[in-house]
């Protein structure tokens, strides 16, 4: 299966400020990335798919200009969260897929968002 | 409702123990399941997946698929304490939809 690397980990930031996620492909090329979101004891919902080389296409009631998404290269996507508060604290995790993969997503390890 | 649907738990099992989890979906569309397991602040991690109705095994794990009565079930055998995780079933049909997962406790 592919290896995702997910950066960073864990991270607290003020509210009102932005951070970014990147999610990273590490052994084959990714055309498509999905980002998910989970909250504490809930299930992974899926927020937006991310394609190369083209917009983003969001889930409904996920705002896509408060969930930036860049995915410029067929390894690295990246997941903006501008102006965050502190209900956006959640768990943030990506997967990848690609034809070799069939319909098993591999995911990245999360990047745990906390706004105080 | 919810497209697929888990109990989530926790369930709580001695050692050596079979463990049976299952999920039922909504969505006669979806054709591939999925099992994942997922430690805490960990990303999931594949299991098993399976296309359309049958049985798959994996070493103590297996995998069954009734598309007739859209229920999905994953059974471990002899479970070890390292299998406590949470499992989240998920089904895929033009996306991936997942379970609220369920939390194992598997005692020693």
């Amino acid at each position: 299966g592919a290896v995702v690397s997910q950066h960073p980990s864990w991270v607290i930031c003020k509210s009102g400020t932005s951070v970014k996620i990147e999610c990273r492909s590490l052994d084959f090329q990714a055309t498509t990335m999905f980002w998910y979101r989970q909250f504490p004891k809930q299930s992974l919902m899926l927020m937006a798919t991310s394609n190369e080389g083209s917009k983003a296409t969001y889930e409904q009631g996920v705002e896509k200009d408060k969930f930036l998404i860049n995915h410029a290269s067929l390894t690295l996507s990246t997941l903006t969260v501008t102006s965050a508060h502190p209900e956006d604290s959640s768990f943030y995790i990506c997967s990848v897929d690609g034809p070799q993969l069939g319909y098993g997503y591999t995911f990245g390890s999360g990047t745990r968002l906390t706004v105080v | 409702q919810k497209e697929v649907e888990q109990d989530p738990g926790p369930l709580s099992v001695p050692e050596g123990a079979i463990v049976s989890l299952n999920c039922t979906y909504s969505n006669s569309a979806f054709q591939y399941f999925m099992w994942y397991r997922q430690y805490s602040r960990k990303g999931p991690e594949l299991l098993m997946y399976t296309y359309s109705s049958g049985n798959k095994e994996d070493g103590r794990f297996t995998a069954q698929v009734d598309k007739s009565s859209k229920y999905i079930s994953l059974f471990i055998r002899d479970s070890q304490p390292s299998d406590s995780a949470t499992y989240l079933c998920a089904a895929y049909g033009n996306k991936l939809v997942f379970g609220a997962g369920t939390i194992l406790r598997v005692k020693s």
